[in-house]
């Protein structure tokens, strides 16, 4: 399968606990993007990178999460200190031309 | 800055019959527009996408959508749907060149026997 993968797919985690996500997204593909999406609501945009290169940080990515793609391949999305608030999907899509091609995403509860 | 907004949060429908979900968007530029798919617990599945030409797009399992710029409307079609069909659909919007997507809220298309 070359499609865009994610890891793990479902993490639960203690109030306080920091988290580590990880995207591999399909290869070759320069641009890589992490979104978030609460229950009942469509995706919303986090971050992306063109390569290594952080080009954009929504304002919802609040000093407690960090994104890096250090060799432009893969990519890790980490929240410190997790509040319940937190809880929610966490995708990440990467793209080719003018198409984003989603992973299956990871599922993050926060008790 | 764009703005998405799906018209229907539900809809239902009895298997076999058409159905349309409703797609208005807001852009001060020129967008990309785009159907996903998305069964539970899973990621996004796309559907079909409008860059330019004609304003009629086909996509996978049967679906069709058609791109109104007066109205700045995509609305989504098939005119028959299965059980599998069952899932939530997001219509989204990129500008011109790439970059973020901007989703509406999902409609939730509930197919019954």
């Amino acid at each position: 399968d070359t499609g865009v993968s994610q890891d793990p797919r479902h993490k639960i985690t203690k109030r306080g606990q920091n988290v580590t996500f990880r995207c591999d997204p399909i290869s070759e593909h320069n641009r890589l993007y992490w979104y978030r999406q609460t229950l009942g609501q469509g995706p919303e945009f986090l971050t992306y990178f063109q390569n290594e290169a952080q080009l954009e940080k929504s304002r919802l990515l609040s000093d407690r999460f960090s994104a890096e793609r250090p060799k432009g391949s893969f990519s890790t999305l980490e929240i410190q200190r997790t509040e319940q608030g937190d809880s929610a999907m966490y995708l990440c899509a990467s793209r080719v031309t003018d198409t984003q091609y989603f992973g299956p995403g990871t599922r993050l509860t926060v008790l | 800055a764009q703005s998405v907004t799906q018209l229907d949060s539900q809809v239902p429908v009895f298997e076999e019959a058409p159905v349309e979900l409703r797609c208005n968007y807001s852009s001060s530029v020129s967008v990309y527009l785009f159907w996903y798919v998305q069964y539970p617990n899973q990621g996004l599945q796309l559907l079909l996408k409008y860059l330019s030409g004609s304003t009629l797009v086909k996509g996978i399992n049967g679906f069709e959508a058609e791109f109104n710029k007066s109205q700045t409307s995509f609305h989504l079609r098939k005119p028959s749907v299965h059980i599998s069909d069952t899932a939530e659909y997001f219509c989204a919007v990129s500008p011109l060149g790439g970059g973020k997507l901007i989703f509406g809220q999902g409609t939730e298309l509930s197919v019954k026997p």
